[in-house]
């Protein structure tokens, strides 16, 4: 079965720099969610898009967007990067909003 | 705001033994889900179970029960006949039922589960 997509994988960035993440959802699913993961640590919700207007928000900071486009695909864009923004970054889709969530594989965000 | 708690950071268990991780919850919400995520050193957060909180019956999926009390707001995990692949973070879940809403997942921190062979 055809799973969530993240790309890229792994990416690597200084600081002060921005970073773009993309996540494609299982085939007819509408629903895409982006969580954050710090080392050691549980993953925390960012945001969500439904039929992409967005949905529900949690602890995205200021610095960071994110939008879902026609295709359903979503971006997460990240400015200003900071140290701290060194994580792993989920991106989670699921079919008619509230249904189970499905996790991609994530992208491992380092910042020099 | 909802919060999720696991008081065991890690459990240690022998291969084809049972084990059972707790999992508690605070909210004021009546409708909502829960969730079990299973995560190996791979990072991948893989689905164990799914509970919806107003059906009584527990939830199975082959070896993994869970034990789902709503007055308690206690959600635990059994696994049975413990395998050496069910090595992983485990994390507790819970989402608010919002009608057509996306809402997120609040996750607990976690529970290192080791199986000894």
């Amino acid at each position: 079965a055809a799973g969530v997509i993240q790309s890229p994988r792994h990416l690597i960035k200084e600081k002060r720099e921005t970073a773009t993440l993309k996540c494609y959802p299982i085939p007819r699913h509408d629903t895409v969610y982006w969580y954050q993961q710090g080392p050691g640590q549980d993953p925390q919700f960012l945001i969500s898009f439904y039929e992409k207007m967005q949905s529900d928000k949690g602890s995205i900071p200021d610095r960071f967007s994110a939008q879902q486009f026609s295709d359903y695909h979503s971006e997460l864009n990240m400015s200003s990067l900071e140290l701290g923004d060194s994580a792993l970054y989920f991106c989670a889709s699921s079919s008619q909003g509230p249904d189970t969530q499905y996790f991609g594989p994530g992208t491992r965000l380092t910042v020099l | 705001a909802q919060t999720v708690t696991q008081s065991q950071p890690e459990m240690s268990v022998q291969e084809a033994e049972t084990v059972t991780l707790s999992c508690t919850y605070d909210t004021s919400e009546s409708d909502y889900y829960l969730f079990w995520y299973k995560q190996p050193p791979s990072r991948q957060m893989i689905l164990v179970i799914r509970q919806e909180a107003y059906k009584q019956q527990n939830a199975t999926e082959n070896r993994f029960s869970v034990n789902f009390q709503k007055a308690a707001k206690s959600f635990s995990l059994k696994i049975s006949d413990s395998q050496l692949g069910d090595a992983a973070m485990y994390f507790c879940a819970y989402r608010r039922y919002s009608g057509g809403g996306a809402d997120g997942l609040t996750f607990g921190k976690g529970t290192h589960l080791i199986i000894q062979p």
